[in-house]
């Protein structure tokens, strides 16, 4: 089937630095990812819209310029946390749709947990 | 944002039990998905569906699309300890590619 593949699966950093995250479809081309943020007992919220060789489109109150998305091939999309602060600690998610067909499925990477110390 | 609310938020209930969990929204949807999510992990999807009405059955989870595609219900029968988790909808705004999730049901089931 179908694999969505993040790296890292968790990482720690300074405040004030910048995190990069991967998420690459494995075994299909994705001209269309997804990355969502998970906080701590809360359901997924969709950050952004991520299109292979064009801007990412941005869901509102998501920053732009502190998470910066780089789509720049059919199976990678990345996510960068510039500048990173405590209150962006939170499990992001990345996923993308193999196949063709209004109604195909989505499916999941296995998240990367952001802890800023 | 299109927003799903769902209920109860928290459920604890006895092995055996039967439970039900409902996804609600003002927003008509193509499709709606549920999920299922274990800890440190990503959603796996459960059920897809996609025609007003529908019902899908998964074993012992039973599925229901409403008529008018802005709700669904998620009913699980002769819950067992294995079935804990947290438990998500999601649903396709209309001719939008992205998905946007429930605010999630975490059940626990207590053997």
């Amino acid at each position: 089937g179908a694999v969505v593949s993040q790296h890292p699966s968790w990482v720690i950093c300074k405040s004030g630095t910048s995190v990069k995250i991967e998420c690459r479809s494995l075994d299909f081309q994705a001209t269309t990812m997804f990355w969502y943020r998970q906080f701590p007992k809360q359901s997924l919220m969709l950050m952004a819209t991520s299109n292979e060789g064009s801007k990412a489109t941005y869901e509102q109150g998501v920053e732009k310029d502190k998470f910066l998305i780089n789509h720049a091939s059919l199976t990678l999309s990345t996510l960068t946390v510039t500048s990173a602060h405590p209150e962006d600690s939170s499990f992001y998610i990345c996923s993308a749709r193999p196949g063709t067909g209004v109604f195909r499925s989505y499916t999941f990477g296995s998240g990367t947990r952001l802890t800023v110390v | 944002t299109q927003l799903l609310e769902q209920s109860p938020q928290f459920l604890s209930i006895q092995e055996g039990e039967n439970l039900t969990v409902y996804c609600n929204s003002s927003s008509v949807f193509s499709s709606l998905q549920w999920y299922r999510q274990e800890p440190g992990e990503g959603p796996v999807l459960l059920v897809t569906v996609v025609t007003g009405g529908e019902v899908k059955k998964l074993k012992r989870l039973t599925f229901q699309f409403g008529d008018a595609r802005k709700d669904s219900s998620l009913h699980i029968t002769a819950a067992q300890p294995g079935d804990t988790g947290l438990y998500l909808c999601a649903g396709a705004p209309t001719g939008a590619n992205n998905l946007f999730f429930g605010t999630g049901t975490r059940l626990t089931v207590i053997p």
